[in-house]
């Protein structure tokens, strides 16, 4: 059974980095059929697609994030990555990661980690 | 503002039959299979429904899905209480270069 898990900080100062890994266990990031994704859900509203990355480092990000967005897979630990500079409290969300089965569907999805930007 | 359209509120009674719309344009639902998403109060979403109208395995096959043009819908039949969730969908979008969802559609059990 595939399992993703997000780790890092929970709390980040504004204009500082948010880092965030996201842990494949049960089955290798390394398949060419998936993309590896990083979606995010402010409290009490949508969802939205930041950007995502397949095992041999081509990567998609979100035009309205692009410029502070940098998504980075590390096949030895079957972990990939997610940062996201400047952020402000617009950031603020439950940081999400997921597997997708390429341009069709989020298939399997992480539990979600409660990131909070604040001073 | 989200790219797709779905209405923000469903509802109905314990058997009853609700639908769901997601309305898109030709670069995401026009050209590209929607998915559906129900995500239940502080967890993560779940899969409900890919390719427009397939079911992952466990989902009840009171739920359907469907495409017509730049529009998509799911449909809950023989409502239950466990139903009551938020509801997304969500397609590949080829002028964005990146996947667009809608903005989630919250459906009550009277």
């Amino acid at each position: 059974q595939l399992q993703l898990q997000e780790s890092g900080p929970g709390l980040v100062k504004p204009s500082e980095t948010l880092s965030l890994t996201c842990t494949v266990s049960g089955g290798s990031i390394s398949s060419s059929s998936y993309y590896w994704d990083w979606i995010r859900q402010p409290p009490g509203k949508g969802l939205e697609w930041i950007g995502s990355i397949h095992y041999i480092g081509s990567t998609y990000y979100n035009p309205s994030l692009k410029s502070r967005v940098t998504i980075s897979v590390d096949t030895s630990n079957n972990q990939f990555s997610l940062k996201l500079t400047s952020v402000t409290a617009a950031d603020t969300a439950v940081y999400f990661c997921a597997r997708e089965y390429t341009i069709r569907e989020f298939d399997s999805w992480g539990h979600g980690t409660l990131v909070t930007v604040s001073s | 503002q989200s790219v797709l359209t779905q209405p923000p509120s469903a509802s109905g009674t314990p058997g009853q039959t609700v639908t769901i719309s997601c309305s898109g344009s030709s670069s995401n639902i026009g050209s590209y299979t929607v998915n559906w998403y129900q995500q239940l109060p502080g967890t993560a979403p779940k899969l409900l429904m890919y390719s427009n109208n397939q079911r992952p395995s466990g989902v009840p096959d009171r739920v359907s899905g469907s495409k017509s043009g730049t529009s998509a819908s799911l449909a809950i039949s023989g409502l239950q209480s466990e139903d009551e969730a938020d509801y997304y969908c969500a397609a590949w979008d080829d002028s964005l270069s990146g996947w667009v969802f809608g903005g989630g559609t919250k459906v009550t059990v009277l």
